[in-house]
């Protein structure tokens, strides 16, 4: 079974909809991340999320909210999707590394291709 | 402002050959520097992590180097095969951050 996993896989929506991206991960990691991957942009990190009590902004969070419900779930939702917002969705958990020296070596989802009409 | 720059066009090269992959950075003092493989339509695979104060790293036939000088990382596969063949995304970090900025990336082709 894979560690993180992603649902769905393809969404297709239309503006003005609310959409939730869910994300579970059997890794035991705290870390839990929501990127988006745009052709010639790459990957631009939306939110971010250090334990259950512990949200943060990444570069791109305007439109988006998260939710962390457990240590192995984490909500990506689109309050009012736009067409902008079509994109390749990933979720990541990752592993601070050991001895104190941290590294957090991200671990990807499938991810979710998401298409806003 | 912080800038990460791989090569976009895409790399072909011979099967046998060693294929190499460059990441520069600027306005960025990374302490940590990751490579990542995805296939298309698949997220992300880890590779090789490299610290600010490690010149190169090797795993297999893969090797990282990190030039914090020329603020400069080159990846390196040896003996290439056509199962190379992906996009190889560089990330940084900064330390205290725990967040990584990544690359565009650059697609490979290893040509039979």
């Amino acid at each position: 079974d894979a560690d993180v996993t992603q649902t769905p896989r393809n969404r297709i929506t239309k503006t003005g909809k609310r959409i939730m991206l869910e994300c579970s991960q059997t890794k035991g990691h705290d870390r839990m991340y929501w990127y988006r991957q745009d052709p010639g942009l790459g990957l631009r990190l939306i939110y971010y999320s250090f334990d259950v009590k512990d949200i943060n902004k990444g570069e791109i969070s305007d439109g988006y909210s998260v939710s962390r419900q457990a240590q192995a779930k984490f909500s990506l939702s689109l309050e009012s999707a736009i067409p902008n917002q079509t994109a390749l969705y990933f979720c990541a958990t990752s592993d601070p590394g050991a001895g104190g020296r941290i590294t957090d070596t991200q671990y990807f989802g499938p991810g979710t291709r998401l298409t806003v009409l | 402002s912080q800038k990460i720059e791989q090569n976009s066009e895409a790399l072909n090269i011979q099967e046998g050959k060693t294929a190499t992959l460059t990441c520069n950075y600027t306005n960025y003092s990374p302490a940590y520097l990751q490579w990542y493989r995805q296939d298309p339509g698949r997220g992300p695979v880890f590779l090789l992590l490299i610290r600010e104060n490690e010149k190169e790293k090797r795993k297999e036939r893969l090797k990282v180097t990190f030039d914090t000088t020329l603020k400069q990382s080159l990846f390196h596969i040896t003996a290439s095969q056509p199962a190379d063949s992906a996009t190889y995304l560089c990330a940084l970090s900064t330390s205290g951050t725990y967040k990584y900025i990544f690359g565009t990336g650059t697609r490979l082709k290893v040509l039979a």
